[in-house]
């Protein structure tokens, strides 16, 4: 079974700032779909970035990017230029197409921006 | 729709009583699956439903737990006999699996029923 860890239950910033937030992951499989979704105090869940495991090139979205380390099973997000909208919880999600057809979450990261 | 649907929004009901929550997924949307997301907790996994294919159901908690999708459209989440630890909020996603296309994972999400048991 896949299991996902998000070891920061909460992180703030300074807005303008950069955020790093952490997200590590155990898995057999080798092809596999890692994402970040925000929850803003609305309840729902947005997607905000997704990478492929067989893309070496990190994914970027726009002020998002992650840092992909298959070896090390680390999928971590970076916020550049951090703005108060960006004030929300943010899960780390894994899926295997190979296995059980479903999103397994971390715990996730409340992530405060402040001004 | 423009968006996966969820009702009612807010549910407030007393222990043992039974609770049916609706899911109306984008249409078109062959895959659904239902999240229920404790207070300060990440997402579990509920059930899935893929077109025609029998529901995975490896995450319902108890067989008080049920779910259907009729017409591979709506779905109704129905909990009977509600205990105080079933107090959550339940998301519906829905994805769209084009036939012979890898199921990339991405999931769309609805704005949750939270559901409180006194």
């Amino acid at each position: 079974a896949q299991t996902v860890t998000q070891s920061q239950p909460e992180m703030s910033v300074q807005e303008a700032e950069t955020v790093t937030l952490s997200c590590t992951y155990d898995t057999s499989e080798n092809n596999y779909y890692l994402f970040w979704y925000k929850q803003p105090p609305s309840r729902q869940m947005i997607l905000v970035i997704r990478q492929e495991a067989y893309k070496q090139q990190n994914a970027t979205e726009n002020r998002f990017s992650v840092n992909f380390q298959k070896a090390a099973k680390s999928f971590s997000l970076k916020i550049s230029d951090s703005q108060l909208g960006d004030t929300a919880m943010y899960f780390c999600a894994f899926f295997s197409s190979g296995s059980a057809r479903q999103l397994t979450f971390g715990s996730g990261t409340q992530l405060t921006v402040l001004p | 729709g423009a968006g996966v649907s969820q009702s009612p929004s807010n549910k407030v009901t007393e222990k043992g009583k039974d609770v049916e929550l609706r899911c109306d997924p984008i249409s078109g949307h062959t895959a659904l699956y239902w999240y229920r997301q404790s207070l300060g907790q990440g997402l579990e996994f509920l059930i899935y439903f893929q077109g025609n294919s029998a529901p995975d159901k490896s995450g319902l908690p108890s067989d008080r737990f049920s779910a259907e999708r009729t017409g591979g459209s709506v779905s109704t989440l129905t909990i009977q006999r509600t205990q105080q630890e079933d107090s959550a909020v339940y998301l519906c996603a829905s994805s769209l699996l084009l036939a012979g296309a890898a199921n990339t994972g991405e999931l769309f999400f609805g704005e949750g029923s939270r559901l409180t048991v006194l």
